[in-house]
């Protein structure tokens, strides 16, 4: 079946360290993939989103991911993590055949920021 | 202020209760659809909208109904909720699909906790 899998459940990052969240999809063709992060108690922003074109893509507050069809990946990258980017981040793709257009979402991942 | 809002965002009731959860945008998207989150599973669709009077069902159907009467609401419906619908649920809207064939940025509402006991 087609998926969207997030491998690491929680990941702890002290500030100012480097920061990558994984995301791997299961799809023929090239998924539509986006990263939206929830802050406790909030719904779900959008990070940043990938539809075809170049394969590294910016988003907001920092981060970037990379979509690699070899690995089926794309993974959520920031530089340098901010005790404000503690929150839970999910990978979401358009994995969708036919007629059909639905959004399948990872298991999320939960960051915790280390002071 | 575009946003796209729920009612109510608590909620708690008993088995076999029909109730209904609203959801409205204000941004003349076409594409609405409903999530249920629970721990360790992360987001399943429940029903998407794709404009009006067209509705498909997502992963999770079962125990559901909506409509889509007009373009900018989109209620959810239990009509006799179980304490497996216990959940917390979101709902969210885009413009329509990304260079017609995918699902473009979903806005989401602030979500609704329904407890069902």
């Amino acid at each position: 079946a087609q998926s969207v899998t997030q491998p690491d459940i929680h990941i702890t990052v002290s500030e100012g360290a480097s920061l990558e969240l994984r995301c791997n999809y299961s799809y023929g063709a090239t998924p539509y993939l986006f990263w939206y992060v929830q802050s406790p108690g909030q719904g779900l922003q959008l990070l940043l989103k990938y539809f075809s074109g170049d394969t590294l893509v910016q988003g907001i507050k920092g981060f970037e991911a990379e979509f690699k069809r070899s690995q089926s990946s794309f993974n959520l990258r920031k530089p340098s993590v901010h005790w404000s980017d503690a929150a839970e981040y999910f990978c979401a793709g358009d994995i969708s055949s036919g007629s059909a257009r639905q959004l399948t979402f990872g298991s999320g991942t939960q960051l915790t920021v280390l002071p | 202020e575009a946003q796209v809002t729920q009612n109510p965002r608590y909620l708690i009731t008993v088995t076999g209760k029909k109730l209904t959860v609203t959801c409205s945008q204000n941004m003349n998207h076409e594409y609405m659809s409903w999530y249920r989150q629970d721990p360790g599973l992360g987001l399943r669709q429940i029903y998407y909208s794709m404009n009006v009077e067209v509705t498909d069902k997502g992963d999770v159907p079962e125990g559901y109904k909506v409509s889509r009467k007009e373009k900018r609401n989109f209620p959810l419906i239990l009509e006799s909720p179980s304490p497996n619908q216990t959940s917390l649920y979101f709902c969210a809207s885009s413009p329509g699909l990304a260079g017609g064939h995918g699902t473009d940025t979903q806005y989401f509402g602030p979500g609704t906790r329904l407890t069902v006991l």
